[in-house]
């Protein structure tokens, strides 16, 4: 069954190092998504991409954040400059469509910022 | 802003006895509701998708009701298993194309 690939599984870095999350989405799906869980808190949106351009983002995504798809493949993450805030699970999702169909979750990326 | 609260927060049951998980959310306007399953430390698995026209969803030994005019969703497990120990998270899908979710149901089935 098709599946939404992350990498690596666990990053650990210094506080003001950049860091890049990797994720292959579902070879036809055309729509991406980065979502981050704080340790006991809920699962929270940061933006989603489609067409190469982001199309909507949260406040939580800003300067510091940004997102790329490189090739016909991958869908990255990247955190120019870590906080200690920014230590969560990192989850790539991709769909088919915007609205109507599921969501599909990669097995996430635990990054912890020390 | 989309609220969604996932009640009870933990709950253990016996093997062999059906689950009842309940979500509720503020907005009705969605277009559809998703039920996950999380394992300690890992990542999101879909059991169901309802669209915001349907009533329920089935799989297996799941069974997922949506009620979107007052806002509340279901998921019942069926003969529960050992196996079925997780935490069982909710999310809608509104206007803005986001997944809201909620903090989740987690489930020990003792055998």
């Amino acid at each position: 069954e098709p599946e939404v690939t992350q990498t690596p599984s666990h990053q650990v870095t210094q506080m003001g190092q950049e860091v890049i999350l990797r994720c292959v989405p579902i070879s036809n799906h055309l729509y991406f998504y980065w979502y981050r869980q704080i340790l006991g808190q809920k699962v929270e949106f940061l933006v989603s991409f489609y067409n190469n351009e982001i199309s909507e983002k949260s406040e939580i995504f800003d300067d510091q954040f940004s997102v790329e798809r490189p090739d016909g493949s991958n869908f990255t993450l990247k955190i120019r400059s870590t906080k200690l805030e920014d230590s969560a699970m990192y989850f790539c999702a991709s769909s088919e469509t915007p609205t109507g169909r599921e969501l599909f979750f990669g097995s996430g990326t635990q990054l912890s910022v020390l | 802003k989309q609220e969604v609260t996932q009640i009870p927060a933990a709950l253990s049951v016996p093997e062999g006895e059906n689950l009842v998980l309940n979500c509720s959310f503020t907005d009705s306007a969605i277009y559809n509701l998703q039920w996950f399953r999380q394992d300690p430390g890992k990542g999101l698995t879909s059991l169901l998708l309802i669209q915001s026209s349907q009533r329920e969803q089935t799989s297996g030994r799941l069974n997922a009701s949506l009620d979107k005019s007052s806002g509340r969703s279901t998921l019942y497990i069926a003969a529960s298993q050992p196996g079925d120990s997780a935490t069982y998270l909710c999310a809608v899908r509104g206007g803005n194309n986001r997944l809201a979710f909620g903090k989740g149901n987690q489930v020990v089935v003792i055998p």
